[in-house]
């Protein structure tokens, strides 16, 4: 149990197009998700956390206009990059809890912005 | 706000020895302390977690030792072997909620 997907895994963009990343919760109800991003060889650094019909909660030096996020239902939330740049490019990751503190971990998507 | 801080930052071990990971948090208010493995280019996978109302938690090879007064947590593995090798992430939650802070990782080479 506690499975969760993430789609794309990788995409490439022209930069100033926008990409939505989607993360599913595929047998359990996240009461919240939360979206990581992850530089090669570095650590998870969370970005937001979103509840179900709430709206997300940012880290601080993460611009909300930038990166979008929508959790519209228990078991998907969705991270979109708004005009990308190349220095958006990273590995981001999410992750979702149910009632427990668990939090159980997506794939991840590559992100590559040329 | 929470700080978790991880050592050594690379851990190289023969095969069959001991390795062990150190972390140190300092919101006393934690709560709850997970290790993730992460393996090249994969997700993080939760192997062990501990809650503070326990000193020690053992699962096999694997065993987490919880320290509150010092406010550190350490990760031991026994009688490692190649499919070890892996990064791993200590965390610690904020304040007693739902956010974690994640360590900055180690990573651990298993030599045959």
């Amino acid at each position: 149990g506690a499975v969760v997907s993430q789609h794309p895994s990788r995409v490439i963009c022209k930069s100033g197009t926008s990409v939505k990343i989607e993360c599913r919760s595929l047998d359990f109800q996240a009461t919240t998700m939360f979206w990581y991003r992850q530089f090669p060889k570095q650590s998870l650094m969370l970005m937001a956390t979103s509840n179900e019909g709430s709206k997300a909660t940012y880290e601080q030096g993460v611009e909300k206009d930038k990166f979008l996020i929508n959790h519209a239902s228990l078991t998907l939330s969705t991270l979109t990059v708004t005009s990308a740049h190349p220095e958006d490019s990273s590995f981001y990751i999410c992750s979702a809890r149910g009632s427990a503190e668990t939090q159980y971990f997506g794939p991840g998507t590559r992100l590559l912005v040329l | 706000g929470e700080n978790v801080e991880q050592h050594p930052s690379t851990l190289s071990v023969q095969e069959g020895d001991s390795a062990v990971i150190k972390c140190t948090y300092s919101d006393s208010a934690s709560n709850y302390f997970p290790w993730y493995k992460q393996e090249l280019g994969k997700r993080p996978q939760l192997i062990i977690d501990i809650r503070s109302n326990v000193g020690e938690k053992k699962d096999q090879r694997i065993a987490v030792t919880l320290n509150k007064t010092a406010k550190h947590f350490s990760l031991h593995i026994t009688e490692t072997q190649p499919e070890d090798s892996a990064v791993y992430f200590c965390a610690a939650n904020r304040a007693a909620g739902n956010k974690l802070t994640f360590g900055g990782g180690t990573r651990v080479l298993v030599k045959p």
